[in-house]
């Protein structure tokens, strides 16, 4: 299996704060990258794309990094209403296509 | 719009039992997808179509079998349902065939299965 591999946390960090996640992934011929957001028993949402370049979002940057195979996203100013679990995504184009979803990043933020 | 609806949104079935997960969507999209998300491993697609009138597996076919019926639905079937596969499963779709980049996908609200 093509593997997704984030770091589970969670990450528990204040109201304010800024926080980073990391995925990587194993498959070189990977094109397209995703951030997904999901609440707590409800389904995910697009949060956003990642560009080669990098692309920000408001409080929200994604980066790819292509030579050691991983996505980043960064949030600022962290809000109670970040508290979410985030998915990464990864997709090969063309050919067999089977998107590949990590486990989630588990972010609460606190008062 | 709806987005994308699932029926039912939980489900009780024993060892053995069928029963068909329904799918649907407005927005028009060529393809769609089943997932199951089990706690620790992520969502894991079971099947998808990239158009009507296709179908294929995903990583975790065995045991589910799918019918594309339309452009706008798409039914998983489980014929007889085991334990293991007590999950939620996720229906969702995408404008656009699968392998193009930046696809987005758009997900259901989830059916919450139990198994017994």
């Amino acid at each position: 299996r093509k593997e997704v591999e984030q770091d589970p946390g969670p990450f528990n960090v204040p109201e304010g704060a800024t926080v980073a996640f990391n995925c990587t992934y194993s498959n070189s011929a990977s094109q397209s990258f995703f951030w997904y957001r999901q609440d707590c028993r409800k389904e995910p949402k697009l949060l956003m794309s990642v560009y080669s370049s990098g692309n920000e979002d408001g409080r929200f940057t994604a980066q790819l990094n292509r030579a050691s195979q991983y996505i980043s996203l960064l949030i600022r100013d962290s809000k109670l209403s970040d508290s979410a679990t985030y998915l990464c995504v990864v997709n090969e184009s063309g050919g067999s296509y089977i998107p590949t979803f990590g486990r989630g990043t588990s972010l609460i933020v606190h008062p | 719009n709806a987005g994308v609806t699932q029926t039912p949104k939980f489900q009780v079935l024993k060892t053995g039992q069928s029963m068909t997960l329904q799918c649907a969507q407005d927005m028009n999209h060529n393809s769609m997808y089943w997932y199951r998300q089990d706690p620790g491993m992520g969502l894991r697609l079971i099947y998808y179509s990239a158009s009507e009138g296709t179908t294929d597996k995903g990583e975790v076919p065995n045991g589910y079998n799918v019918s594309r019926l339309n452009k706008r639905e798409f039914s998983l079937r489980l014929e007889s349902a085991a334990p293991s596969q007590t999950s939620v499963y996720f229906c969702a779709s995408s404008e656009r065939s699968p392998g193009l980049a930046g696809e987005t996908q758009y997900f259901g609200p989830g059916t919450r299965l139990l198994v017994l």
